[in-house]
């Protein structure tokens, strides 16, 4: 596998479920991001991970929690979503979070379209 | 702080046209200028960046020139296809602030 990975690629799932979305880089980068894509919203930066450790976290409520285990790796743990929170979830990685163009260009998974009933 | 705004969409267009979208920026510093595209039930993908001023970023025929004196980064291609019916992401990066997307215009490109 080349690229962002992403799975699942669909899920739906009841206001008291526990699941957890995967995203895993191939590219050798240093930092991941999650994002949701919500309709007729713009994309919203939900947590930055630089080296394993979160750098960047955007007020996102507490149930959702992320994951790093290690730089090629990144979990969002989602639990006792409401409604709202169905979207399009999206993966990123760099080469770095600073230092230019080069190393801050972000590469994207396909994303977890996500529907919680 | 930064900020960028993209033309409202969606753009329509016929096969062969010329197409423009807009895109300005407020920014402290130098900013690095990013176009991303997202294909229907797919992520984004990088399709052309500029580091610089005056600096053009190209690929698949599609340009950009990074305006420093105007604030923009317009994206523009000569002649459209139904194959690039897609939202078009304008983005920037300062320093060590995120990457700030705008709101995306979607492209409709009919035969």
């Amino acid at each position: 596998e080349t690229g962002v990975t992403q799975t699942p690629r669909h899920l739906v799932m009841g206001m008291t479920n526990k699941k957890s979305l995967k995203c895993e880089q191939h590219l050798g980068h240093n930092a991941m991001y999650w994002y949701k894509q919500s309709a007729k919203k713009p994309l919203e930066l939900m947590f930055v991970y630089s080296l394993e450790e979160r750098v960047e976290n955007n007020s996102v409520p507490s149930r959702f929690s992320p994951e790093c285990p290690n730089s090629s790796h990144l979990f969002l743990h989602l639990h006792t979503l409401q409604p709202e929170d169905s979207a399009l979830y999206l993966c990123a990685s760099s080469p770095g979070t600073s230092g230019g163009a080069q190393s801050e260009t972000q590469y994207f998974g396909p994303g977890t379209r996500l529907l919680v009933l | 702080g930064n900020s960028v705004t993209q033309m409202e969409g969606p753009v329509t267009l016929s096969e062969e046209a010329f197409l423009t979208i807009n895109c300005t920026y407020t920014a402290t510093g130098y900013p690095s200028l990013f176009w991303y595209v997202q294909y229907p039930g797919e992520g984004l993908q990088l399709l052309l960046k500029a580091t610089k001023a005056d600096d053009k970023g190209s690929n698949k025929g599609f340009e950009a020139t990074y305006r420093k004196e105007t604030t923009s980064f317009h994206l523009e291609k000569g002649s459209v296809q139904v194959s690039d019916s897609a939202v078009y992401f304008c983005a920037l990066k300062s320093g060590n602030t995120p990457l700030v997307f705008g709101k995306g215009t979607r492209l409709s490109v009919i035969a």
